[in-house]
């Protein structure tokens, strides 16, 4: 059931764009987007729902495709305060828990 | 949103001692949950806090090892029991608030490292 995330690490470049996908074998019910800096919580970015809702936070954006259970976070002219590793959750119909993917760690460097 | 307190926020065990976390949340939330994180890797949830009933575990966590409380809509504490060193993680306690498809809240986490 854990969502399956790619790429597993991102080296960028200050103004860089980068791309995270996730994907799903199982059908969701909706897919958040979180940022972990190191020895710190997660951190909240944004929640994609069924029908294809794409909601954006600053220069960060997401997409959910419920054909292929995909979701991508799309992070535009990346900034040094984007580092961290990223984290889709997957909540299913019926549930309210989060099941996290393995973790995408972008490092972003000036 | 939520403000999360979680103690202790780090602890080094003997092993075969129990270590109980706690997690105070500043408003009443719906669900409360456990994750465990060990370095470098993902968030695993352990279980879901129900208030007023047991817990409910994910495959591979059992109560008798990682019993959990959740007296009221505010607090929960989850107890790692008999320790060993393959319990040294990060443990984190999460809130989601109402019943829609909101976001989740995390406690800034305790760190454990079993010797």
């Amino acid at each position: 059931q854990q969502p399956v995330q790619s790429p597993q690490a991102v080296i960028l470049r200050e103004g860089e764009d980068a791309v995270i996908n996730c994907s799903s074998s199982k059908a969701l019910y909706s897919v958040h987007w979180y940022r972990q800096k190191h020895g710190e919580a997660p951190v909240f970015l944004m929640i994609l729902l069924k029908g294809g809702e794409q909601k954006g936070h600053e220069k960060i954006s997401a997409s959910f495709n419920e054909k292929k259970q995909q979701s991508s976070l799309y992070l535009t002219a990346s900034q040094l305060s984007y580092s961290g590793t990223y984290f889709c959750g997957s909540r299913f119909q019926g549930a309210q828990k989060l099941v996290f993917g393995q973790g995408t760690r972008l490092t972003i460097n000036p | 949103s939520a403000v999360i307190s979680q103690k202790p926020s780090r602890d080094i065990c003997q092993r075969g001692t129990s270590l109980t976390i706690q997690c105070q949340v500043d408003s009443q939330v719906t669900m409360m949950f456990w994750y465990r994180q060990q370095p470098g890797q993902s968030l695993t949830l352990i279980a879901t806090a129900n208030q007023g009933s047991e817990a409910t575990y994910e495959s591979g966590f059992v109560i008798d090892k990682f019993p959990i409380s959740r007296p009221n809509l505010t607090f929960s504490t989850l107890t790692v029991s008999n320790m060993s060193p393959e319990d040294s993680s990060i443990y984190l306690c999460s809130v989601v608030i109402g019943t829609g498809n909101t976001e989740a809240f995390f406690g800034q986490g305790t760190r454990l490292t079993v010797v």
